[in-house]
């Protein structure tokens, strides 16, 4: 069956601009989560829905992250005024249950600010 | 304050001879763990996991050894091979916790 997908797998933008990346789970998972990675770092947690309950939004760096998951589907993760040190691959997962803790990722958004 | 902590950020290994990946934490509550390995421009696939009430988990070329009370778990992989070349990442959850902390990671490679 399909993945974890992802969009757009790259986008380079200007510092201060918006940007909205999109994340489709594989359908029937519960949970999904947003990742950021640095370079030279490791997985950087930043928010968990898990089926109808409020986020978890204690990973946010700061309050110009956002994300929204729609129907319990598909999610989008927001950064608003965008800044250099923003560049960095964003990583979408999802898991099936609260009995798994095997989560499935998508490929990523490489984020670019300029 | 990294709670998982994978030390060599780097492994170079000959085709056929053991890797061994290290990997560190320092919370006691961290009862769950898996290890993932990503290649280039792709996202991390699960490889293997472990309980805390284990101490060894095997699937097929891959072993994952867990030591309580040193707080180290190690995956080993027998034979390696040049296609286990990739970055390997430790990650751990804490009981009735569905957000794991994740370590920076390791690369392999596995020399022809």
């Amino acid at each position: 069956g399909a993945g974890v997908s992802q969009s757009p797998s790259n986008k380079v933008t200007e510092k201060g601009k918006d940007v909205e990346l999109r994340c489709d789970p594989i359908s029937g998972h519960t949970a999904l989560y947003w990742y950021r990675q640095s370079l030279g770092q490791g997985l950087e947690f930043l928010i968990y829905f898990q089926g109808n309950s409020a986020p978890d939004k204690s990973g946010l760096p700061s309050d110009r992250f956002s994300a929204e998951r729609t129907g319990g589907s598909v999610s989008t993760l927001t950064i608003q005024r965008t800044q250099q040190e923003d560049s960095a691959v964003y990583l979408c997962a999802s898991l099936a249950d609260r009995g798994s803790y095997e989560q499935y990722f998508g490929p990523g958004t490489r984020l670019t600010v300029t | 304050d990294q709670q998982v902590k994978q030390n060599s950020p780097s492994l170079s290994v000959q085709e056929g001879r053991i890797s061994i990946l290290n990997c560190d934490y320092t919370n006691s509550m961290f009862d769950y763990f898996l290890w993932y390995k990503k290649y280039p421009a792709e996202g991390p696939t699960f490889l293997i996991s472990i309980s805390s009430i284990k101490d060894k988990n095997e699937d097929g070329r891959f072993t994952v050894f867990l030591n309580k009370s040193a707080k180290h778990l190690s995956l080993h992989i027998v034979p390696s091979q040049p296609g286990d070349s990739a970055v390997y990442f430790c990650a751990a959850s804490a009981r009735g916790s569905y957000i794991p902390t994740f370590g920076r990671g390791t690369s392999l490679i596995v020399h022809p």
